[in-house]
């Protein structure tokens, strides 16, 4: 498993666009990168998932340089409900099991 | 879709004890694991699982005990219950491969007091 590296915390204000970078300068060819966002007194939930240059979906946009050595996940005009820890995980897809957890970043938004 | 179902969510136990926590999927996924979230100390891997009958260690593993005898169950057994356990515990699951291998589902968690 990739080591990552990302922020313990970051705090921001409501309407503006956050970026957390992680960097796993050991990624392996066939890893994926996959953030997680979890919520106070709930489990982890899925939100985005790369390989290579930028991904987007409803929640978040993920952008991933050439050579994948670091990520960026980006949340346009937080909201004080995105306060969450945010997690960057990197492991192949599929295959492979023993999955762990850092700490993550604490993102505070602040009204 | 109920997904991962983890009962009970909260119980109070003595040092001493015993108890189990049940996890199941509705999902037909090979891969579960059990984490333990403290303070400060993210989600540390407890045990995890790659198909009925195959049970592996995880980081923490150390005062618990797991099976899986079926596809869709993963229990979580403390043997003897200590303060050190008083956690938040998370049953997790996921499929083998496909394009949704890496998408990990968790349970709403388990909160556990050891007094």
């Amino acid at each position: 498993l990739a080591k990552t590296t990302q922020p313990i915390s970051m705090d921001s204000y409501e309407g503006q666009e956050v970026n957390i970078t992680c960097s796993h300068n050991n990624i392996a060819t066939n890893d994926y990168i996959t953030w997680y966002q979890q919520f106070p007194s709930q489990g982890p939930r899925f939100i985005i998932q790369g390989y290579k240059t930028k991904v987007t979906n409803e929640v978040a946009s993920l952008f991933i340089p050439a050579d994948r050595k670091s990520s960026t996940l980006s949340l346009p005009r937080v909201s004080l409900s995105d306060t969450a820890v945010y997690y960057c995980l990197v492991f192949p897809r599929g295959g492979y099991q023993k999955v762990t957890f850092g700490i993550g970043t604490k993102l505070q938004v602040i009204p | 879709n109920a997904g991962v179902t983890q009962t009970p969510k909260f119980q109070v136990l003595k040092t001493g004890q015993s108890m189990t926590l049940q996890c199941a999927q509705d999902m037909n996924h090979e891969y579960m694991s059990w984490y333990r979230q403290d303070p400060g100390m993210g989600l540390r891997l407890i045990h995890y699982s790659v198909g009925a009958g195959i049970t592996d260690q995880g980081e923490v593993p150390n005062g618990y005990n797991v099976s899986r005898s079926t596809t869709e169950d993963f229990p979580l057994r403390l043997l003897s219950a200590a303060p050190s356990q008083t956690s938040v515990y998370f049953c997790a699951s996921r499929a083998r491969q496909g394009a949704s291998g890496n998408t990990i589902y968790f349970g709403e968690g388990s909160w556990l007091t050891v007094v």
